[in-house]
């Protein structure tokens, strides 16, 4: 059974860079997308955007500027670079399987991890 | 973005009646090869996000019968025939019809 477990700093400084990976086990990451979405504390969902296993990503043109993604298939394991961070960047960060069917609906996520940035 | 606009923003719902959940999006959502791209979504209290529902009527593996989605184009329904009290959280849908993917606000589902 596919499972994912996001990593990284809990808290984060303005202006700063965060990075957090997302360790896929129990499945191989290769022919799948992988997303990456956000959730304000008592907020929606936003999606950031996703990346498939050979690394073409596809990012939501808001943060585009700021994100990279990045997908390891030899560590299975992909990751979210988010740059000039600010308090609106302060959220859960899910990460998540795009399925293997259709347009990739997200179906397997990951618990998510708290981002705070603050100085 | 396409805006997805959902409705009521809460519903308390009594166990073992109906209820029902709208979304309607600013654009149609029919892809050219004549499928909705909707999903729906349930985030339980304290928990992600599951997926539910996704080409807005098809559900996805290991979702009960209770729950159905129904539409096209700019408006569509999600339907718990029976609610049961492992039922109350958050829906979303979301559009995945065109970059950014976008969603609802969310409905929030609780017992009366």
């Amino acid at each position: 059974q596919v499972q994912l477990q996001e990593s990284g700093p809990g808290l984060v400084k303005p202006s700063e860079t965060l990075s957090l990976t997302c360790i896929v086990s129990g499945g191989s990451i290769s022919g799948y997308y992988w997303n990456w979405i956000r959730q304000p504390a008592g907020k929606g969902l936003e999606w950031i955007g996703r990346i498939y296993s050979n690394g073409s990503p596809n990012y939501n043109p808001s943060l585009k500027s700021r994100v990279t993604m990045s997908v390891d298939t030899s560590e299975n394991h992909f990751s979210l670079r988010l740059t000039s961070l600010t308090a609106a960047d302060t959220a859960v960060y899910y990460c998540s399987r795009g399925s293997s069917t259709w347009y990739h609906s997200p179906d397997i996520w990951g618990q998510g991890t708290m981002v705070t940035v603050s100085s | 973005d396409i805006v997805m606009t959902q409705s009521p923003l809460s519903l308390p719902v009594t166990p073992g009646e109906p209820a029902s959940i709208s979304c309607r999006s600013s654009e149609s959502l029919v892809h050219n090869n004549g499928y909705n791209y909707v999903d729906w979504y349930l985030q339980k209290p304290g928990q992600s996000p599951q997926l539910l529902m996704y080409l807005g009527s098809t559900r996805a593996s290991g979702v009960p019968d209770r729950f159905s989605g129904s539409g096209s184009g700019t408006d569509f329904t999600l339907k718990i025939s029976r609610v049961e009290a492992e039922d109350v959280g958050i829906y979303y849908c979301m559009q995945a019809l065109q970059i950014p993917w976008t969603f609802g606000q969310g409905t929030k589902v609780e017992i009366k």
